[in-house]
């Protein structure tokens, strides 16, 4: 089983819906991360939480919003989708360690129309 | 102007070329540094960290110069298998990475 999963792993949805993203992990880590990647961009941080307590904006967090429900569960909200929030989106965990691995989830292909 | 920057590619070698990558990375406080491997529609996964005194992984060497700031990654005898996006990412504080958007390569036999 993955370590780190995702759901779900494609949607289609329409301008103005709101759309959640799941993320879970069975690595024990308490870091996690949310990031948006777009052609020609690379990968761009969203949010990311160092525990239940912590959570905090990244590079671009406007238009998004995330819940820690616990250790291993880091949900990422679009309130009210738009065209240019179309992208592949990661989760990704890692340990407390500066110089620590992160070790991403599979990914979610999100198509706003 | 990004903070980490890569040549995109692409780059096409055929089988068994040695090709070298480089990156460039604006934040001077940045205090870790990384290669990451992204296949086609995949999550990116750890190639292999980078360090002053530079590292090897079998067919692959890592160098760092931070006082150009400055990251490498030279792959030898390339296969088919190492096609791939090559991520170069600087790590921040708080375990933070900051990606650059890629160098695709496309090895042919």
């Amino acid at each position: 089983d993955a370590d780190v999963t995702q759901t779900p792993r494609n949607r289609i949805t329409k301008t103005g819906k709101r759309i959640m993203l799941e993320c879970s992990q069975t690595k024990g880590h308490d870091r996690m991360y949310w990031y948006r990647q777009d052609p020609g961009l690379g990968l761009r941080l969203i949010y990311y939480s160092f525990d239940v307590k912590d959570i905090n904006k990244g590079e671009i967090s406007d238009g998004y919003s995330v819940s820690r429900q616990a250790q291993a569960k880091f949900s990422l909200s679009l309130e009210s989708a738009i065209p240019n929030q179309t992208a592949l989106y990661f989760c990704a965990t890692s340990q407390v360690r500066q110089s620590d691995t992160q070790y991403f989830g599979p990914g979610t292909r999100l198509t706003v129309l | 102007r990004k903070e980490v920057e890569q040549d995109p590619g692409p780059f096409n070698v055929p089988e068994g070329a040695t090709v070298a990558f480089n990156c460039t990375y604006s934040n001077s406080a940045s205090q870790s540094f990384f290669w990451y491997r992204q296949d086609c529609r995949k999550e990116p996964k750890l190639l292999m960290s980078v360090y002053s005194s530079g590292n090897e992984d079998g067919r692959f060497t890592a160098q760092l110069n931070r006082a150009s700031q400055y990251i490498s990654l030279l792959i030898r005898d390339s296969k088919l298998s190492d096609s791939a996006t090559y991520l170069c990412v600087a790590g921040e504080y708080g375990n933070k990475l900051v990606f650059g958007a890629g160098t695709i390569l496309r090895v042919k036999s």
